[in-house]
């Protein structure tokens, strides 16, 4: 069963564009929603953390928001740059702190 | 802190030999993941800990497979017998345990079985 979906897979866009990364997912009784990225054959490094309560959270050029209700959360990049490149996966977290993720988006930002 | 820390880094074995994989949290979080990542089936939650205790471990895919938390500073990840299907990147990753926190990942093992 799939529990977070994303799409799309991959993405390519030139430098300076505005993009948006979407990430649904199943029972709406989460605790948080995280996005994450990942660079190739490293590690995960967390972006941004809503909590359940909250409805966006903003870090520079990354804003996600959330929307239980719907179960969605999208991550909007302002003025993508060629080093955003890398996959971006979302991951929901439930119940006694189980968190799952999305298959990731494959971010290519082209000079 | 110097992050989650999981080792080795990369492991290359026969089939049919135990692979013992490491995983050290950050000092102070109370839950532990292992994950394994394939390009097939994408970042696969195995089994987490909460307080040492293991919570959930349906993601283990066989009973070749096992895990164990002996204090909040280690955790190991057991296959015995290895097969080839097993090649993947485990990840180890930990957080606080609440709502708030986000989760930090290991640099993963790269295993291979041939």
């Amino acid at each position: 069963k799939q529990e977070v979906t994303q799409i799309p897979a991959a993405l390519s866009v030139p430098e300076g564009e505005n993009l948006v990364l979407n990430c649904s997912f199943t029972d709406s009784a989460i605790y948080n929603l995280q996005w994450f990225r990942q660079d190739p054959g490293k590690g995960l490094t967390s972006l941004l953390l809503i909590q359940s309560s909250q409805r966006e959270q903003t870090s520079g050029r990354l804003n996600a928001s959330l929307d239980k209700s719907s179960g969605r959360s999208t991550l909007y990049i302002a003025a993508s740059q060629p080093g955003d490149s890398a996959t971006y996966l979302c991951a929901k977290t439930t119940r006694n702190n189980d968190m799952r993720f999305g298959a990731g988006t494959r971010l290519t930002v082209k000079p | 802190d110097a992050g989650v820390i999981q080792s080795p880094r990369h492991e290359v074995t026969e089939m049919g030999q135990e692979v013992t994989l490491r995983c050290k949290p950050i000092s102070g979080h109370n839950s532990l993941f292992w994950y394994r990542q394939t390009m097939m089936r994408g970042l696969e939650l195995l089994i987490y800990f909460n307080n040492n205790v293991p919570i959930d471990d349906s993601g283990m895919p066989e009973d070749r497979f096992s895990a164990k938390m002996p204090n909040a500073s280690f955790s190991t990840l057991k296959i015995q017998p290895s097969e080839p299907r097993d090649s993947a990147v485990y990840f180890c990753a930990s957080n606080r345990g609440s709502e708030r926190t986000e989760a930090f990942f290991g640099q993963g093992t790269r295993l291979t079985v041939v």
